[in-house]
């Protein structure tokens, strides 16, 4: 079966700008996490969703929001890009909420963006 | 609030080696505890797992045990293959609530013919 698929695979971007990163989570997920990876903070999470509604956020200032779609997509905005957001952006699925140990979170491959 | 500390990399072993990465947490409650591992340009796969205290993960030869006394969960590997080149990293999540993994800064193994 098909796994999480997270578009675009890489980006780059302008201090200032907005960007939208999406995640198609694996068939029959309804739980989507967003993660941050960077060099220096290591991995970080954003937020997660679970029938369209957030459940949970990370650490993150509001420049950083979500959504999900009726049929589990997510999509992850953020707004006024600084250099610092420079960093792989995973996306999560799992068959229910707040899950890893319950239900185990599948990866995708990421999406690299650059501010310049 | 919960954390986990990894080894500093990068590892560097010959093939056939024993591995060795080791992880220690700290977590109000009792834990479960993860390896994940990141092979280059991809995401995070799941490794191995361990729920509770003396459990013990294991898969493709990895293996780790839950030690709830030294608060430790080492990843060891008898026979290391130049395939198994990645970075690993050890993640906790809380049993109750919303199960966030909780991620180390993660270990860069390099295996050599």
């Amino acid at each position: 079966k098909a796994g999480v698929t997270q578009t675009p695979r890489y980006l780059i971007k302008t201090r200032g700008q907005q960007v939208t990163l999406s995640c198609s989570p694996i068939s029959g997920h309804r739980s989507v996490s967003w993660y941050q990876q960077t060099p220096g903070q290591g991995l970080q999470f954003l937020f997660e969703y679970f029938s369209e509604t957030q459940r949970n956020k990370g650490n993150f200032p509001g420049r950083f929001s979500g959504r999900q779609f009726s049929n589990s997509r997510s999509e992850m905005n953020v707004s006024t890009l600084e250099l610092g957001d420079s960093a792989l952006y995973l996306c999560a699925s799992s068959l229910g909420p707040g899950g890893a140990r319950d239900y185990g979170y599948t990866f995708g491959s990421g999406t690299r963006l650059t501010v310049v | 609030g919960n954390s986990v500390t990894q080894m500093e990399g990068p590892v560097t072993l010959s093939e056939e080696a024993f591995l060795t990465i080791n992880c220690t947490y700290t977590a109000t409650g009792y834990p479960s505890l993860f390896w994940y591992v990141q092979y280059p340009g991809e995401g995070l796969q799941l490794l191995l797992k361990a729920t509770k205290a003396d459990d013990k993960g294991s898969n493709k030869g990895f293996e780790a045990t839950y030690r709830k006394e030294t608060t430790s969960f080492h990843l060891e590997k008898g026979s290391v293959q130049v395939s198994d080149s990645a970075v690993y990293f050890c993640a906790l999540s809380e049993n109750t609530g919303f199960q966030k993994l909780v991620f180390g800064t993660g270990t860069r193994l390099l295996v050599s013919p």
